[in-house]
């Protein structure tokens, strides 16, 4: 079976700060990894997503997230924090196309002033 | 880019009633589609995955009598909560796979459906 799991329910952050949001997984086989975004009593948002190659991954509003696969993990990461990167964030993941996304228990992201 | 419009966004109604949630792609055909349910700061439940032209496939436990998907098109599908009760309030999302985007997922933008 696999599994996503996301440590921190939240994770504060001064604006203009680097934050790190963390996502580790565990699957049988090459993972498909997402990160995706949500705003209050909205849908998903996506950011970024690692198939295959390069192990940073580089996505919308200046995102990125690495895989690593020696310690199954895809952290999300951003150089600089925006307040209105406040939101709930979501990782992912499957094993093919089409077939069902497995997701996190998403982190809180506070990015205050 | 790719979009999928979900109707309607927020619906409130009668215990007993039955309501359907739509999910459309605008611009892409979506051969499959997948519901979820998330609950309040939870994470999204998968309930099901539909296949144009097929019968969904039910995630366990998740009634299939009460939650009724229909996806009758390549850029439709529904689903229908029936005999509504109060704790199926929920927030309710639809996702179409985009074969056009490798590996690609569209969300809709969510129903929030409130049984009183």
């Amino acid at each position: 079976a696999q599994s996503v799991a996301q440590p921190e329910d939240q994770v504060n952050v001064a604006e203009g700060n680097p934050l790190t949001v963390k996502c580790t997984y565990s699957v049988s086989g090459n993972p498909y990894l997402f990160w995706y975004v949500q705003y209050p009593n909205r849908g998903l948002q996506f950011l970024l997503k690692y198939i295959t190659g390069d192990n940073l991954v580089k996505g919308s509003y200046g995102f990125e997230a690495e895989f690593n696969k020696s310690q199954t993990s895809f952290h999300l990461k951003k150089p600089s924090a925006l307040v209105s990167d406040s939101a709930l964030y979501f990782c992912a993941l499957n094993t093919g196309t089409a077939s069902k996304l497995t997701f996190g228990t998403g982190t809180r992201l506070q990015v205050t002033l | 880019g790719a979009v999928v419009s979900q109707h309607p966004s927020r619906v409130i109604c009668k215990s007993g009633t039955s309501v359907k949630i739509e999910c459309r792609s605008l611009d892409f055909q979506a051969t499959t589609m997948f519901w979820y349910r998330q609950f309040p700061k939870q994470s999204l439940m998968l309930m099901a995955t539909s296949n144009e032209g097929s019968k969904a496939t039910y995630e366990q436990g998740v009634e299939k009598d009460k939650f009724l998907i229909n996806h009758a098109s390549l850029t439709l599908s529904t689903l229908t909560v029936t005999s509504a009760h109060p704790e199926d309030s929920s927030f309710y999302i639809c996702s179409a796979s985009n074969p056009g985007r490798a590996y690609g997922y569209t969300f809709g933008s969510g129903t929030r459906l409130t049984v009183v």
